[in-house]
């Protein structure tokens, strides 16, 4: 079975401080892995993934993320966070298995402080 | 491109009633989905399709049906509302299953 953990439901930061939003998963076999922001009363826009290569993907929007294999990790980053850059926050996993879906965590909330 | 569309936005309905929900995409995409989006839950995904012709179930698919008779088009039908069917729904696109989805912008559903 595949599952995806955000353990925050809220992360709040001060403008341009570092922030993070965490992730981990769980698959039987390798992972695709997704972060998608949601702005309110919008859908979700893609931010980055990782299907293979680089450890470090970079996204959208000054985002980036490290996906760390033995932890089943993959933590969303940015440097210097934006008061633009409050939304509700999702990572979604699949397998690279045949007949997989993705599996969406729960979101987490980041609140940029001005 | 408009990408992904859904109609309507917003939808009271009565339990009992029936409806369907839009979407389309013009990005000629093979794979497309639903979602329902619950506070605190994610995003659960409902029906989903591979090509024309071709569905089958998610994660929460009771009370649901999809057809996909073109690649552009994926309706969602309820066949009763319930209560519980109260929600956010969001349809996706994506040129295969395990590539970038695209959203739609929703809709919001509330049955009385």
């Amino acid at each position: 079975a595949q599952s995806v953990a955000q353990p925050e439901d809220q992360v709040n930061v001060a403008e341009g401080n570092p922030l993070t939003v965490k992730c981990t998963y769980s698959v039987s076999g390798n992972p695709y892995l997704f972060w998608y922001v949601q702005y309110p009363n919008r859908g979700l826009q893609f931010l980055l993934k990782y299907i293979t290569g680089d450890n470090l993907v970079k996204g959208s929007y000054g985002f980036e993320a490290e996906f760390n294999k033995s932890q089943t990790s993959f933590h969303l980053k940015k440097p210097s966070a934006l008061v633009s850059d409050s939304a509700l926050y999702f990572c979604a996993v699949r397998a690279d298995n045949y007949g997989q879906n993705f599996v969406f965590g729960p979101g987490t909330r980041l609140s940029v402080l001005p | 491109n408009a990408g992904v569309t859904q109609t309507p936005k917003f939808q009271v309905l009565k339990t009992g009633q029936s409806m369907t929900l839009q979407c389309a995409q013009d990005m000629n995409h093979e794979y497309m989905s639903w979602y329902r989006q619950d506070p605190g839950m994610g995003l659960r995904l409902i029906h989903y399709s591979v090509g024309a012709g071709i569905t089958d179930q998610g994660e929460v698919p009771n009370g649901y049906n999809v057809s996909r008779s073109t690649t552009e088009d994926f309706p969602l039908r309820l066949l009763s509302a319930a209560p519980s069917q109260t929600s956010v729904y969001f349809c996706a696109s994506s040129r295969h299953s395990s590539d970038t989805q695209y959203f739609g912008p929703g809709t919001r559903l509330t049955v009385l």
